[in-house]
Parts: C-alpha cells; sequence; structure tokens
C-alpha cells in the first residue's frame, strides 16, 4: 500500500461549484498534514496545513479523519484561479520529511 | 521573511555530463533542506535531506549526491548524468523536521539528452 494515495482526477467543475478531495495514508503515527497546490511547471505552494479538529481559510476547508486515516479538502465557490494539481502531504514513517502524494488535479470551467 | 533560492531554472545537459545544482535560504538559521525530483507525470520523490552541516542522508540510492557546505546552502551534484536523471528538481526548506511544512524553491528543469 503506497504511503499517500490520492484520486489523480481530472475534476472538471463549473465556476461556482463545489468540490472535495480526498487522500488516504497509510502510517497510523502520521501526525502533520498538509494540502499544497501546484501550477503547471511551477513548485508545490503550501496551500493550508490540516489540523486534528478541522480548519478553514476563505474558500477551502480540510478535515482529518483518523480513524479511517483520511484527510479531505473542500473548495466552495470554485473559482478559474483554483485549476490546479492538488497535493496531500503527510509526515513520512521516519519522520525527517513530508511524503506526498500525486496529486489531484482539479479544472474548473466558465 | 524567509526566501529560497534555486538555480539554473532550467538545463539541458548531455548523458554523461556532470551536474550542480545549487540552492541557498535566506532569512532563517539552521534550516532543515530537502532535494526532490518529480518525474513528468509523477510524484515528488525525496533524494537527499540534511538536519545540519555535512549532514546528508539520502532516501534512494543513485548516481546523485548532495553537500551542504554552509548552512544554508545545498548542493545536488552528480558526475555522470543518465537519461532517467531528467526530471523537475526541487529545493525545500522547513523549520522543524518531519512536522513543519516545507517552503520550495523555483525548482530547476533538467533535461538529459
Amino acid at each position: 500500500r503506497k504511503e499517500v494515495e490520492q484520486d489523480p482526477g481530472p475534476f472538471n467543475v463549473p465556476e461556482g461549484a463545489t468540490v472535495a478531495f480526498n487522500c488516504t495514508y497509510s502510517n497510523s503515527a502520521s501526525q502533520s498534514f498538509f494540502w499544497y497546490r501546484q501550477d503547471c511547471r511551477k513548485e508545490p505552494k503550501l496551500l493550508m496545513s490540516v489540523y486534528s479538529s478541522g480548519n478553514e481559510d476563505g474558500r477551502f476547508t480540510a478535515q482529518l479523519n483518523r480513524a479511517s486515516q483520511y484527510i479531505s479538502l473542500l473548495i466552495r465557490d470554485s473559482k478559474l484561479s483554483d485549476s490546479a494539481t492538488y497535493l496531500c502531504v503527510v509526515n513520512t514513517n521516519s519522520g525527517y520529511a513530508l511524503n506526498f502524494g500525486k496529486g489531484t488535479s482539479l479544472l474548473v470551467t466558465p | 521573511s524567509q526566501t529560497i533560492h534555486q538555480w539554473p531554472a532550467t538545463l539541458v545537459q548531455p548523458v554523461g555530463s556532470p551536474l550542480s545544482l545549487e540552492c541557498t535560504v535566506e532569512g532563517t538559521s539552521n534550516p532543515n533542506l530537502y532535494w526532490y525530483r518529480q518525474a513528468a507525470g509523477r510524484g515528488l520523490q525525496l533524494l537527499f535531506y540534511s538536519v545540519g552541516i555535512g549532514q546528508i542522508s539520502s532516501e534512494v540510492p543513485q548516481n546523485l549526491s548532495a553537500s551542504r557546505p554552509q548552512d544554508r546552502q545545498f548542493i545536488l551534484s552528480s558526475k555522470k548524468l543518465l537519461l532517467s536523471d531528467s526530471g523537475f528538481y526541487l529545493c525545500a526548506w522547513s523549520v522543524l523536521t518531519g512536522s513543519s511544512p516545507l517552503h520550495f524553491g523555483n525548482g530547476t528543469r533538467l533535461t538529459v539528452t
């Protein structure tokens, strides 16, 4: 089983729609979780950390479910500029670095 | 504020040639430093990480090496490039090992011909 798994998509949604991505992780001892955004041919950029109680940043909401070992990202009122690949990130078994999922591609259309 | 510089932005090298990619971080002391590679259509692969000067850990055995000659400088090298070394190389830094987010440089797109 891969350490971090994501549905690669693509998710094609119209502007204004709500879209959600899930990500599963294999190591139950993982403690740190993040969502990154990566635009085409650019470096990944931190979107938000994921806290145990769930957290929100504007149109973005992140949730953590430790029992089922998944994290989620909800995007409300999608904008064209939200089109990107969203990477799920979890700290590794060794604890020395973060493990990246392969990403979920989102395309928001007019 | 902290910034990370990585160069060059793009590089085309023939098979068998050497490689040197450099990364420097400003605005923070004793950062953890990382080299990742992203092959076309694939996820990010951790290559090396460093928690201090001269301390390098390799995650994947290959023909690449890394060095950290100064606190905020991280270098990725190869003596002889392979075609399979092509990819998007990303340097990153973090404050705490494994529990804080990574901050990436702009990346180097390497094409080995």
